[in-house]
């Protein structure tokens, strides 16, 4: 079974801090997401990376970073948290060979921002 | 920007019946997918039916997708009180060397004992 792990289920910052989100899967697959989840507005998607190294914003990149050194793993930085950053935030994988693209999701980061 | 949006985004049953749930999008697709989510948790993947398919189902799950309409619906049979969760639809876009999906804002669904 594919796993994605989250490295934090609850997580509360102060405003300005730096903040490291880390995802982990194990299937070694091509793609990795990153979402932020509000109510009324759904998924959005922040960045997106297609391969180590690579990355490309999706539609809310604003105040966002993320690195992908190693395949497994792809972090989302912000670079000075403030309140609006308040969310869930949702990591997601999927295999380029797969041409179906079902994306494997982990379980979610509950990030308040004080 | 949003390529499904989902209706009703509110739905409130009684075991046994059936809920339905629907999905429109903007743009031409190669796939449509189905996602659960248990309140406070990541999503789970349901069911994709292909542009060129126009039902499929899976146990208790029956899908069609009407291309000239660019429309999706989503029935649930039988629901049960474990159904109760939201469902989002999502569309696929080719971007570069890897697809990205496009999520609707999903249909919130209580289906009481």
């Amino acid at each position: 079974d594919v796993k994605v792990t989250q490295s934090s289920r609850y997580l509360v910052k102060r405003t300005g801090e730096k903040v490291f989100l880390e995802c982990v899967q194990d299937m070694d697959h091509e793609n990795m997401f990153w979402y932020r989840q509000d109510p009324g507005l759904g998924l959005r998607l922040i960045y997106f990376s297609y391969d180590v190294k690579m990355k490309e914003k999706g539609d809310i990149p604003e105040g966002y970073s993320v690195s992908r050194e190693k395949k497994e793993r792809f972090s989302l930085i912000l670079e000075s948290a403030s309140t609006n950053q308040t969310s869930m935030y949702l990591c997601a994988s999927s295999s380029l060979a797969d041409y179906e693209d079902e994306q494997y999701f982990g379980p979610g980061t509950r990030l308040t921002v004080t | 920007s949003q390529q499904g949006e989902e209706d009703p985004q509110a739905l409130s049953i009684q075991e046994g019946e059936n809920a339905t749930m629907n999905c429109s999008y903007k743009t031409s697709i190669n796939n449509l997918q189905w996602y659960r989510q248990n309140s406070g948790r990541g999503l789970v993947h349901l069911i994709l039916i292909r542009s060129n398919e126009r039902e499929k189902h899976s146990g208790r799950l029956r899908v069609t997708l009407d291309t000239s309409k660019k429309s999706s619906s989503l029935l649930i049979t039988a629901s049960r009180a474990a159904d109760t969760a939201s469902y989002f639809c999502a569309t696929d876009v080719v971007y570069n060397q890897g697809g990205k999906l496009i999520f609707g804002q999903g249909t919130e669904l209580s289906v009481k004992p």
